[in-house]
């Protein structure tokens, strides 16, 4: 099966708050990360964990880390339609990363 | 800013000619370069590792003499597409790590390459 997994869809109302969630097989993996990209462009990076944390902070953003599942989740409060994009997930393991197939999130008025 | 910056952004080529992509590091040295491929709706898969001053690490399944990688200093990685087909065309995006193993990963903007 596939290293990283996550859904491939989520859609919500302008405000309300999205959560993305992601899996991972290799409990080894040191950092978590996640990256939004916007049509026809490269990777941004939004935030990353490191994975003897639980939980990050940043803005909007809220990291959860449950490495007993290998599950990560990525919330956005307040999501604006400018939020609206696909949304990576990524494990950095072996010095490199590997990435799920992203989730397109997409924001309705 | 953008800590890593690719050139040229959109390129069209004929086919059975070569194109090269640049992958800068802006402000920082970058001894290790990587190398993705995106298909349209999918993930990214990484093609190879490129190591300043010695052979790039390609990904199973790559072909090393199509993708010539070329790492000749601490800012600059080329991935060149050699004799391109209309199949090579895609989204190829490069990133870099900021010091040592376990330290952010930023990304390119990405090329897009059209071989007609």
């Amino acid at each position: 099966g596939e290293d990283v997994e996550q859904s491939l869809f989520l859609s919500v109302r302008e405000g309300d708050s999205s959560v993305i969630n992601c899996t991972y097989t290799d409990s080894s993996s040191t950092y978590l990360y996640w990256y939004k990209q916007e049509p026809g462009a490269g990777l941004q990076l939004l935030t990353y964990i490191f994975s003897n944390m639980d939980m990050k902070q940043d803005k909007r953003l809220t990291v959860l880390l449950n490495k007993k599942d290998k599950h990560l989740s990525l919330r956005i409060a307040d999501t604006q339609t400018g939020d609206s994009a696909i949304y990576f997930c990524a494990e950095d393991k072996y010095s490199t990363l590997t990435f799920g197939k992203g989730t397109m999130l997409l924001v309705s008025p | 800013g953008a800590v890593v910056s690719q050139h040229p952004s959109r390129v069209i080529c004929k086919s059975g000619t070569s194109v090269k992509i640049e992958c800068r590091s802006l402000d920082f040295q970058a001894t290790t370069m990587f190398w993705y491929r995106q298909f349209p709706k999918q993930s990214l898969m990484l093609m190879a590792t490129s190591n300043e001053g010695s052979k790039a690490t390609y990904e199973q399944g790559v072909e090393k003499d199509k993708f010539l990688i070329n790492h000749a200093s601490l800012t600059l990685s080329t991935l060149t597409v050699t004799s391109a087909h209309p199949e090579d065309s895609s989204f190829y995006i490069c990133s870099a790590r900021i010091g040592a193993v376990g330290n952010t990963i930023y990304f390119g903007e990405g090329s897009w390459l059209t071989v007609v």
